[in-house]
């Protein structure tokens, strides 16, 4: 059984540019959420996918944007990138099966903003 | 606002003895608990969870302890394993039960358990 997967596993990108980072949630799970780990930090929440929908949405500016496939996976956007914008992304997916709300998570893509 | 909080960066325990990790929130319609160990370069790893309606959860060698009139929850592990040496974090979420809901997350403590 897969855990959740991510790619790319490190992505170097310069001020201005986009990125496009990719998830894959674990089987049988239907719910993906987005967080930015910044160094020393714990996550943060960016945003949460489910039905292919943004569900809910942390305190990240329209530059962070989402999307969630038919097939469950989701992909984070970034556009105009910031050098604050460098930190650890992480991809947690989770059941919107009542009582299942813990959320697994994905190994995570190290962006760094020059 | 920091809503949940780890004040100890970092905790150093001997091998076989215990470890205890603590964690304090200040939301009270927070109604469910986590607790992440996260290794170098990797993703954090789910270890243990308490809904609100419990004030103690065991699996193995954790457990954690929900005290909600303090708002405070710790996680101890016996007895502790070099393995065990990772940054540990609490995290809390609000609607168990109903959708599944964002994690608020602490900031972590780094655990060494020395041989």
């Amino acid at each position: 059984d897969a855990g959740v997967t991510q790619s790319p596993t490190h992505l170097i990108k310069t001020r201005g540019q986009q990125v496009t980072l990719r998830c894959s949630p674990k089987s049988g799970h239907d719910t993906v959420s987005w967080y930015q780990q910044a160094l020393g930090q714990g996550p943060q929440f960016i945003f949460q996918y489910y039905e292919e929908e943004e569900r809910q949405r942390g305190n990240f500016p329209d530059r962070f944007s989402g999307h969630q496939f038919p097939n469950y996976s989701s992909e984070l956007n970034v556009n105009a990138l910031l050098l604050g914008d460098s930190a650890l992304y992480l991809c947690a997916s989770s059941s919107s099966q009542w009582g299942t709300d813990t959320q697994y998570f994905g190994p995570g893509t190290r962006l760094t903003v020059l | 606002d920091q809503q949940v909080k780890q004040n100890s960066p970092s905790l150093s325990v001997q091998e076989g003895r215990i470890s205890i990790l603590n964690c304090d929130y200040t939301n009270s319609m927070f109604d469910y608990f986590l607790w992440y160990k996260k290794y170098p370069a990797e993703g954090p790893t789910f270890l243990i969870s308490i809904s609100s309606i419990k004030d103690k959860n065991e699996d193995g060698r954790f457990t954690v302890f929900l005290n909600k009139s303090a708002k405070h929850l710790s996680l101890h592990i016996v007895p502790s394993q070099p393995g065990d040496s990772a940054v540990y974090f609490c995290a809390a979420s609000r609607d168990y039960g109903g959708a599944t809901n964002k994690l608020i997350f602490g900031t972590g403590t780094l655990l060494a358990v020395q041989p």
